[in-house]
């Protein structure tokens, strides 16, 4: 079945550090792909996604691109805060009936 | 306009006793989902629902839980003689429609302690 492997947390930086977490998925067909943000006892919140290969999603600072041919969708962003302290889920989509595959998530913690 | 509303946030039950966990989702979404996060984990699927229908339940367990969205009213997710392993958050969605890339909006979920 379609799934979703992130990277092992938790990510330790600094602040103003480049941070990448990576992503990749195995589905049939062509989801559309998601990060989510979770921040300390709230829900998830949507952070960026892409409909289809070589769509850039891109939010606060955040960026992801969609990549068929190596099955990937790694979140980047240039210089992290302390703010985006929190735990990242990447997802697809798995249509129909649409319901989100989310990935274990990746706990990111940022230092002054 | 209010988001997808979940209560109770923290709801204790001991073992043997019933759990329900209610989601009142955004204005004009008509698709509701659960998912559960166990401590440390992602989230896994549960169960899909349009108004008056189960659309995919494949993630639910076979015993114990049910869920409804009824015509009226907020959409319930039911765990009957709750063990210490449904100890979890419970986490509701809603979407207006489906589709390519549509986005489900979440509560800030219902965390389930069973003692």
């Amino acid at each position: 079945g379609n799934s979703v492997t992130q990277m092992e947390g938790p990510v330790t930086l600094s602040e103003e550090a480049f941070l990448t977490i990576n992503c990749t998925y195995t589905a049939t067909g062509y989801p559309s792909l998601f990060w989510y943000v979770q921040y300390p006892g709230e829900g998830l919140q949507l952070l960026l996604k892409a409909t289809k290969a070589d769509d850039k999603g891109s939010n606060k600072g955040f960026e992801a691109t969609y990549r068929k041919e190596t099955t990937s969708f790694h979140l980047e962003k240039g210089s992290v805060q302390v703010s985006d302290s929190a735990v990242y889920f990447c997802a697809l989509s798995d249509p129909p009936p649409d319901k989100l595959i989310f990935g274990t998530g990746t706990r990111l913690q940022v230092f002054p | 306009n209010a988001g997808v509303m979940q209560n109770p946030r923290h709801l204790v039950r001991r073992r043997g006793q019933e759990a329900r966990l209610r989601c009142s989702p955004m204005k004009g979404h008509s698709h509701v989902y659960w998912y559960r996060q166990l401590p440390e984990e992602g989230l896994k699927f549960m169960v899909y629902l349009q108004k008056e229908n189960i659309i995919d339940e494949s993630g639910m367990p076979k015993e114990r839980f049910s869920a409804e969205f009824p015509k009226e009213g907020p959409s319930i997710l039911r765990i009957q003689q709750v063990v210490r392993g449904d100890s979890a958050a419970y986490f509701c969605a809603s979407s207006r429609t489906t589709g390519t890339g549509i986005e489900a909006f979440f509560g800030q979920g219902t965390r389930l302690t069973v003692v």
